[in-house]
């Protein structure tokens, strides 16, 4: 079936400090990939998505590539802020009669 | 501001109780859905509806009711829950189910439920 695999967290950088989390998915088919947020005390919010190969979603800063060949759909910041502390959940969307599957989430704190 | 409203944000029932979580949407979504989200842990379905009728089940116990009286509400009534229940539980909407739409959710901000 489906899966989605982060990398282990968590995270701790510096403000303004470079931002890579790395995801990699197992599907069949083209799935559509994405990455959702979660904000102390809230629920989740798109990030940025990407639906075919070679696609980069992009959104606040934030930027990832759909890679097909690596099945790769790494998330990148080139400055964080404090205020990008926060869940991070990378999921796909298989297609036809396909669930959202997420990834297990790692957590981002950004030290002032 | 999150376009999906969750009531109440907290919630905590003993064993015995009867409580409702609800969930309004008014962005002419056609399908809602309720996760329930462990901390530290991705979200989990529970369940789908599609059109107002209830599309997926993920064999979450009896315990848990949903209904969806319109397109643009959704409930999750409650009963003789565990503590093992305790959890956030979100709603999402999406304007299709998945099969019409490329798995874009919107979520509520939750309600934090806690089973004494």
């Amino acid at each position: 079936g489906d899966s989605v695999t982060q990398m282990e967290g968590p995270v701790t950088l510096s403000e303004e400090a470079f931002l890579t989390i790395n995801c990699t998915y197992t599907a069949t088919g083209y799935p559509s990939l994405f990455w959702y947020v979660q904000y102390p005390g809230e629920g989740l919010q798109l990030l940025l998505k990407a639906t075919k190969a070679d696609d980069k979603g992009s959104n606040k800063g934030f930027e990832a590539t759909y890679r097909k060949e690596t099945t790769s759909f790494h998330l990148e910041k080139g400055s964080v802020q404090v205020s990008d502390s926060a869940v991070y959940f990378c999921a796909l969307s298989g297609g036809a009669n396909s669930k959202l599957t997420f990834g297990k989430g790692i957590t981002l704190s950004v030290r002032p | 501001d999150t376009e999906v409203t969750q009531t109440p944000k907290h919630l905590v029932m003993g064993m015995t109780n009867k409580k409702s979580l609800k969930c309004e949407q008014h962005m002419g979504h056609r399908a809602m859905y309720w996760y329930k989200q462990k901390a530290k842990k991705p979200p989990e379905l529970m369940f789908v509806y599609s059109y107002e009728k209830l599309s997926i089940n993920e064999s979450v116990p009896s315990r848990f009711s949903p209904e969806c009286p319109n397109s643009s509400l959704l409930n999750l009534h409650l009963h003789a829950l565990q503590p093992e229940d305790s959890a956030l539980y979100l709603c999402a909407s999406s304007l299709g189910r998945w099969t019409l739409n490329t798995g874009e959710l919107f979520f509520g901000e939750g309600s934090r439920l806690t089973v004494l």
